[in-house]
């Protein structure tokens, strides 16, 4: 099936630090990425949309200016989370759609991020 | 806008069967899946219903009725390695080209001996 990989799996940054963290399609050619963030216990929350040679669209109440994203490729999206701080700690997950595969999303390994 | 509602824990015990409710409103509907999740772990897709009725894969079935605006996911024989998250999900096919995925608030379904 489809791979989305992304990376890297756990990184640790201090406050006012910017990381940046990267989603590839390894298989299949996305448009359209999307970037979800998810608090321990919780559900999975889109954060934005990341659409390749465009601008992304964000989610209500997401600040564009702090996490920037970036989709310049069909098989690359980027998320930055620029001046961390630790209530930016979170998991970060990337998901895309095979577009010849209509029902599955598929989903990176997810990032977690520590900012101390 | 969309709301996903769930239980919020289940707990069995191996061998047995656990449905997982999901009721949604939503303004745009594509069909109803199903995502595991294991702790630290990415989704991963289980099921999928567009139509009403029962999809059957494997020891996992799912149920829809648009009506109702309801769908259950059906675990079978439970086993130890199902502990996990379950989430319902819906596609919008009004935004993101058909394939922004709203998660449901997820079951973390605990398997006991």
């Amino acid at each position: 099936g489809a791979v989305v990989s992304q990376h890297p799996s756990r990184v640790i940054c201090k406050s006012g630090t910017s990381v940046k963290i990267e989603c590839r399609s390894l298989d299949f050619q996305a448009t359209t990425m999307f970037w979800y963030r998810q608090f321990p216990k919780q559900s999975l929350m889109l954060m934005a949309t990341s659409n390749e040679g465009s601008k992304a669209t964000y989610e209500q109440g997401v600040e564009k200016d702090k996490f920037l994203i970036n989709h310049a490729s069909l098989t690359l999206s980027t998320l930055t989370v620029t001046s961390a701080h630790p209530e930016d700690s979170s998991f970060y997950i990337c998901s895309a759609r095979d577009p010849g595969q209509n029902t599955e999303a598929f989903f990176g390994q997810g990032t977690r991020l520590t900012v101390v | 806008g969309q709301s996903l509602e769930q239980p919020s824990e289940v707990t069995a015990v191996e061998g047995a069967i656990v449905q997982i409710n999901c009721t949604y409103q939503t303004s745009g509907f594509y069909g109803l899946s199903w995502y595991q999740q294991h702790d630290g772990g990415a989704p991963t897709f289980l099921s999928y219903n567009a139509l009403d009725g029962l999809e059957e894969t494997g020891r996992f079935s799912s149920f829809l009725s648009r009506s109702d605006s309801y769908g259950y996911l059906l675990l079978q024989e439970l086993q130890m390695k199902d502990s996990a998250s379950y989430f319902c999900a819906v596609r919008d096919p009004l935004t993101g080209g058909g394939n922004k995925l709203t998660f449901g608030t997820g079951t973390q379904l605990k398997v006991e001996l």
